[in-house]
C-alpha cells in the first residue's frame, strides 16, 4: 500500500520513555525519517536513516525498524518534547515520498 | 547555513494559478548531492509531499496533483519553484520547500524553509 500510519495521539510521563510508530508497507525497504513540529512553525527533523541524529538534536531521541513498522523512541521525555512528530519514507514505487498523519505527543 | 525561503502570493482565486519560489542561500541547488521539494500542509492538518526536482530538470509529483503541478529550477537564480494550476480552496495551506537527501533505502528532509500561507478564495 502506499500509506504511513500513526496513532493521532500519545502521551508521556515526564522523564518516562515514549515510542512514536509509523506502519506502512514501504518501510520493510526504505528507512523512515522523523520531523518534529511545534505549532506555527516548519518541521524539523530529528531523525533519519537507520538511527542517526543531524546536529543540535538530543541523544534521547533515537529510531529504529522492524518489518513494516518504524518507530522513534524519546527516552526520558522532556516537557519541550511536546509536539507533533511526523514520519517519511519513499512509497513501494520509490519514485514518490510520503508523509505518515502525524502523533500528537503531549507531556504529563 | 544553507537556508531556503519561501515566496509569493498570500492570496490565489480558486481556478487560478498559484506561483511559489524557494531561494536557496548558503549551498548551490545545482549540488549533484541533494534534491529539493515542496510540501504543503492544510491549516490543522498533516503534512503532503507535492513534488521533487534534481536540478537537471529530473522531477517527481505525487500523484494526486500530477497534472497541475510544475516545479521547475532556475540554477542561475539559486532558486526553484511551484505552480499548482486550477486551484480550489482544498489547496489552502502552508507550503514549505525543503532539501531532500535521497539515496539507497534512506531520504530525508532537511533543512526546511519556514513555509508561507496560501489561501485560495475569490
Amino acid at each position: 500500500s502506499s500509506e504511513l500510519t500513526q496513532d493521532p495521539a500519545v502521551s508521556v510521563a515526564l522523564g518516562q520513555t515514549v515510542r512514536i510508530t509509523c506502519q506502512g508497507d514501504s518501510l520493510r525497504n526504505y528507512y523512515a525519517s522523523w520531523y518534529q513540529q511545534n505549532p506555527g512553525q516548519a518541521p524539523v527533523l530529528v531523525i533519519y536513516g537507520k538511527n542517526n541524529r543531524p546536529s543540535g538534536i538530543p541523544d534521547r531521541f533515537s529510531g529504529s525498524s522492524s518489518g513494516n513498522t518504524a518507530s522513534l523512541t524519546i527516552t526520558g521525555a522532556q516537557a519541550e518534547d511536546e509536539a507533533d512528530y511526523y514520519c517519511n519514507s519513499r512509497d513501494s514505487s520509490g519514485n514518490h515520498w510520503l508523509f505518515g498523519g502525524g502523533t500528537k505527543l503531549t507531556v504529563l | 547555513q544553507l537556508q531556503l525561503q519561501e515566496s509569493g502570493p498570500g492570496l490565489v482565486k480558486p481556478s487560478e494559478t498559484l506561483s511559489l519560489t524557494c531561494t536557496v542561500s548558503g549551498g548551490s541547488i545545482s549540488s549533484v548531492s541533494y534534491f529539493w521539494a515542496w510540501i504543503r500542509q492544510p491549516p490543522g492538518k498533516g503534512l503532503e509531499w507535492i513534488g521533487t526536482i534534481y536540478y537537471s530538470g529530473s522531477s517527481y509529483y505525487n500523484s494526486s496533483l500530477e497534472g497541475r503541478v510544475t516545479i521547475s529550477a532556475d540554477t542561475s537564480k539559486n532558486q526553484f519553484s511551484l505552480k499548482l494550476s486550477s486551484v480550489t480552496a482544498a489547496d489552502t495551506a502552508v507550503y514549505y520547500c525543503a532539501r531532500q537527501e535521497i539515496g539507497g533505502r534512506d531520504n530525508w528532509f532537511d533543512p526546511w524553509g519556514q513555509g508561507t500561507l496560501v489561501t485560495v478564495s475569490s
